[in-house]
């Protein structure tokens, strides 16, 4: 039973350019949630998605977006980079019947680094 | 606005001792709190949880205290293996909401 899969891994972008990272969640898993860790920090949560739609968002601009498929992968796109955004960015999946309770599966990560 | 703290960024404990890793959070909303254990190159994996309405949560080696009045939990882990070094994060949710983490602490146990 494969957990969270995410690609790619790294990432090396320049300032300005657009990117789009993917997350397939676990088997049996409907909720897409997107954390930012930066160096040294906890993860921040960027948003959630669950039925194609846009649950839950944090403190995060507009340039950070996202969309869930209806086989309940997802995508984070990040427009016009800056150098801030460099950071490892999470996915995590889980069951909207338990919620954050029952704790979220995590995939690898995607390592964006931003030059 | 950091809901969720851990203010000693890391730990260092002998083998075979007990390490205590602590968390305070300041939203008294909180009603589950989760830690996470985080190696290297992959993501966080889930250890162990507890609900506000208890105060005290065991898993083997793996013990999660909580007290509300402080808004404060800690993780014991008796005995510390090597293999335990790792960093730690604390996380909390309202509601099944969101998990918010805190900074984590990195764990690291020599022989």
């Amino acid at each position: 039973d494969a957990g969270v899969t995410q690609s790619p891994t790294h990432l090396i972008k320049t300032r300005g350019q657009q990117v789009t990272l993917r997350c397939s969640p676990k088997s049996g898993h409907d909720t897409v949630s997107w954390y930012q860790q930066a160096l040294g920090q906890g993860p921040q949560f960027i948003f959630q998605y669950y039925e194609e739609e846009e649950r839950q968002r944090g403190n995060f601009p507009d340039r950070f977006s996202g969309h869930q498929f209806p086989n309940y992968s997802s995508e984070l796109n990040v427009n016009a980079l800056l150098l801030g955004d460099s950071a490892l960015y999470l996915c995590a999946s889980s069951s909207i019947l338990q919620g954050a309770n029952y704790g979220y599966t995590f995939g690898s990560g995607t390592r964006l680094t931003v030059v | 606005d950091q809901q969720v703290k851990q203010n000693s960024p890391s730990l260092s404990v002998q083998e075979g001792r007990i390490s205590i890793l602590n968390c305070d959070y300041t939203n008294s909303m909180f009603d589950y709190f989760l830690w996470y254990k985080k190696y290297p190159a992959e993501g966080p994996t889930f250890l162990i949880s507890i609900s506000s309405i208890k105060d005290k949560n065991e898993d083997g080696r793996f013990t999660v205290f909580l007290n509300k009045s402080a808004k404060h939990l800690s993780l014991h882990i008796v005995p510390s293996q090597p293999g335990d070094s790792a960093v730690y994060f604390c996380a909390a949710s309202s509601n099944t909401d969101k998990l918010i983490f805190g900074t984590g602490t990195r764990l690291q146990v020599f022989p």
